[in-house]
């Protein structure tokens, strides 16, 4: 089977910089990906990994390590709209445990 | 607007009870998802179909069956409902069935069991 682990959840003031970590077991690998989610809407996708390194859009990166199973997103110059949960995913849908990121002025 | 178009927003039934919820992909997505998300919980991946075959399968209950049609719709039908049935129902959709880079989310069903 497939699985995510996520921290349930982080928090940070604006401006900062934050990282969330996932990590995963997975028999076959075809990538990590990142999603958002406000209170009460949908997820959004943010960004994908398939090969090892780091992939930037905008403010928000994303790092993969396939020898570790283990990924991250960073998200920069924080603002309070950031303020969301954050799921790691696997294909064909996984999803992690979610992380909720609460931003203070 | 993700392109995902879900049907209805909103239920409410009782106890034992059927419903079926209803997902129209964006054009061109041949994959369909559908989640449970319970309150203050993750996304429980139910089912996938691509092209009209189930794909995969995640923690789905025998009390709930899918399929996904030739225009590649999709409905969730939902029986024997319980309390714990509540919920919101996000169904997604993405062009590729296994190499999933991007799925792109409906607005959810929200179903309310009583």
């Amino acid at each position: 089977g497939q699985s995510l682990e996520q921290p349930s959840e982080v928090t940070a003031v604006e401006g900062a910089i934050v990282q969330i970590n996932c990590t995963y077991q997975t028999s076959g690998f075809y990538g990590l990906s990142w999603y958002q989610q406000h209170d009460g809407g949908a997820p959004t996708f943010l960004s994908y990994n398939a090969l090892d390194g780091l992939e930037e859009t905008g403010r928000f990166s994303s790092f993969l390590s396939r020898s570790d199973s283990y990924g991250y997103l960073l998200l920069q110059e924080l603002q309070m709209k950031d303020s969301a949960s954050y799921f790691c995913a696997l294909p064909p849908g996984v999803f992690g445990t979610g992380t909720r990121l609460l931003v203070s002025p | 607007d993700s392109g995902v178009t879900q049907t209805p927003k909103h239920l409410i039934t009782a106890t034992g009870q059927r419903v079926t919820l209803r997902c129209s992909p964006r054009s061109g997505d041949l994959s369909v998802y559908w989640y449970q998300q319970s309150l203050d919980q993750g996304l429980q991946f139910l089912i996938q179909y691509y092209n009209g075959e189930e794909r995969a399968k995640g923690n789905i209950l025998e009390r709930f069956s899918a399929q996904q049609f030739p225009d590649l719709h999709s409905e969730l039908n939902l029986s024997s409902l319980e309390l714990g049935d509540s919920a919101l129902y996000f169904c997604a959709s993405s062009v590729s069935g296994t190499k999933n880079t991007e799925a792109f989310f409906g607005q959810g069903t929200r179903l309310t069991v009583v």
